[in-house]
């Protein structure tokens, strides 16, 4: 089954305590992002990566750090959590495929992490 | 610099009427737009999209219009059913900074449709 995994599901940390959520994805798809959703805000990119050892700022990538290593993983770090990262956190893949791009555009079940 | 923008949070619709989601953007270098739709608890899956290159495109219930002059989208889905109460997100593609097929997606604020039986 296709799919994208990230865990942990919901965590709940303190601020400045280096955390990861993972990102896995079984489709060998070149193109990886992390979203996070923020009530009145929508969907916010962070990060993005069209393939192994590259990776590139969205949006909002500021208290983030990614990896791309392996074509099927993406982790997603702070190194220092605060507050204002309380979220509800996305990973998707996709195909970098012109015209496949929408129709094999994946996302996980999402992380809510909680930074006190 | 909002470049995909929904104005409206919300819409309530009656089952079996047209339900019409709206979406605009500024960017002109989008190529792609994709409707994403959002249960509680899950991620967002895709429901349909149109490139630049067309005004419109039909899959089943859903439609996408694409007014470029404008730079206006929208969806509608005929008829609606209880089942598709969500959130439903507008996406725009763009070429990312190394250019290629290196694709960055800019998603609107979303609008939280409701469909009552």
């Amino acid at each position: 089954e296709a799919q994208v995994t990230q865990n942990p599901r919901y965590l709940i940390t303190v601020t400045g305590k280096k955390l990861t959520v993972t990102c896995s994805q079984n489709m060998n798809h070149e193109y990886m992002s992390w979203y996070r959703q923020d009530p009145g805000l929508g969907l916010r990119q962070i990060y993005y990566s069209m393939n192994v050892e590259v990776t590139d700022k969205g949006d909002v990538p500021e208290g983030y750090k990614v990896s791309r290593k392996e074509k099927r993983n993406f982790p997603l770090i702070l190194e220092s959590p605060s507050p204002n990262q309380t979220s509800l956190y996305f990973c998707a893949s996709s195909t970098t495929k012109r015209d496949s791009w929408d129709t094999e555009a994946f996302f996980g079940q999402g992380t809510r992490l909680t930074v006190v | 610099d909002q470049q995909v923008k929904q104005n409206s949070p919300s819409l309530s619709v009656q089952e079996g009427r047209i339900s019409i989601l709206n979406c605009d953007y500024t960017n002109s270098m989008f190529d792609y737009f994709l409707w994403y739709k959002k249960y509680p608890a899950e991620g967002p899956t895709f429901l349909i999209s149109i490139s630049s290159i067309k005004d419109k495109n039909e899959d089943g219930r859903f439609t996408v219009f694409l007014n470029k002059s404008a730079k206006h989208l929208s969806l509608h889905i005929v008829p609606s059913q209880p089942g598709d109460s969500a959130v439903y997100f507008c996406a725009a593609r763009s070429v990312g900074l190394r250019g290629g097929s290196n694709y960055k997606l800019t998603f609107g604020k979303g609008t939280l449709l409701t469909v009552n039986p």
